[in-house]
């Protein structure tokens, strides 16, 4: 299930599992989205992304889901397996804000093996 | 390709120094990010750029500075060291509106 830890919200799955790591935005005016993921000593990298004209984006074994209406986004990661360990950040973007990218506070996913 | 590249790795200050952190891109972006990240936390962005010879400030701009005199280049200057400023430092890049590309990061410890 989902916690709150001390800094950062923790979602413990077992491997096989399918995940869903979910991120409230803040800027209405953000047309788009990213997934990044961070893995420990690395800087993040890119998942996936998702643009606002869109309500759903699907990768290899990832999808985003967009809710424009409560501003939220969702990452699911299918079949769950150790490697997906790491800390998911999503982030926003909008061009009345300079393309800044602007990151949410991140979840942290343990996969047991 | 190298993409983006971070030096110092690693850096430890005393309380009043200043240094500087270099930031090189690669790849031609117009968009350059300085973000810091404490433990456990998200990144917060500290300044950025849209373009050569253009700096802005981001979330937590206070106690440092940036140039970007050469597009594949952004410097992160702290003046004055303070122990507040310990964290890990990551640079990015990107098109104007399309992903981040990230650095390795540059953990400073100031005593």
């Amino acid at each position: 299930g989902e916690s709150v830890g001390l800094h950062l919200p923790t979602l413990s799955v077992q491997e096989g599992d399918n995940s869903i790591i979910n991120c409230a935005y803040s800027n209405s005016a953000s047309d788009y989205f990213i997934w990044y993921k961070q893995e420990s000593g690395k800087g993040p990298q890119f998942i996936i992304d998702i643009r606002s004209n869109m309500d759903k984006r699907q990768g290899q074994r990832v999808t985003v889901l967009l809710n424009k209406t409560v501003k939220h986004l969702s990452l699911q990661i299918a079949a769950t397996q150790p490697g997906d360990s790491a800390v998911y950040f999503c982030a926003e973007k909008s061009n009345t804000g300079g393309f800044k990218t602007i990151f949410g506070a991140g979840t942290r996913l343990f996969v047991k093996a | 390709n190298a993409g983006v590249t971070q030096t110092p790795k690693f850096r430890v200050l005393k309380t009043g120094q200043s240094m500087t952190l270099l930031c090189a891109q690669d790849m031609n972006h117009e968009y350059m990010y300085w973000y810091r990240q404490d433990p456990g936390m998200g990144l917060r962005l500290i300044h950025y750029s849209v373009g050569e010879g253009t700096t802005a400030k981001g979330e937590v701009p206070d106690g440092y500075n940036v140039s970007r005199l050469k597009k594949q280049n952004f410097l992160l200057g702290l003046e004055s060291a303070a122990p507040s400023q310990t964290s890990v430092y990551f640079c990015a890049s990107s098109k104007a509106n399309t992903e981040a590309f990230f650095g390795q990061g540059t953990r400073l410890t100031v005593v």
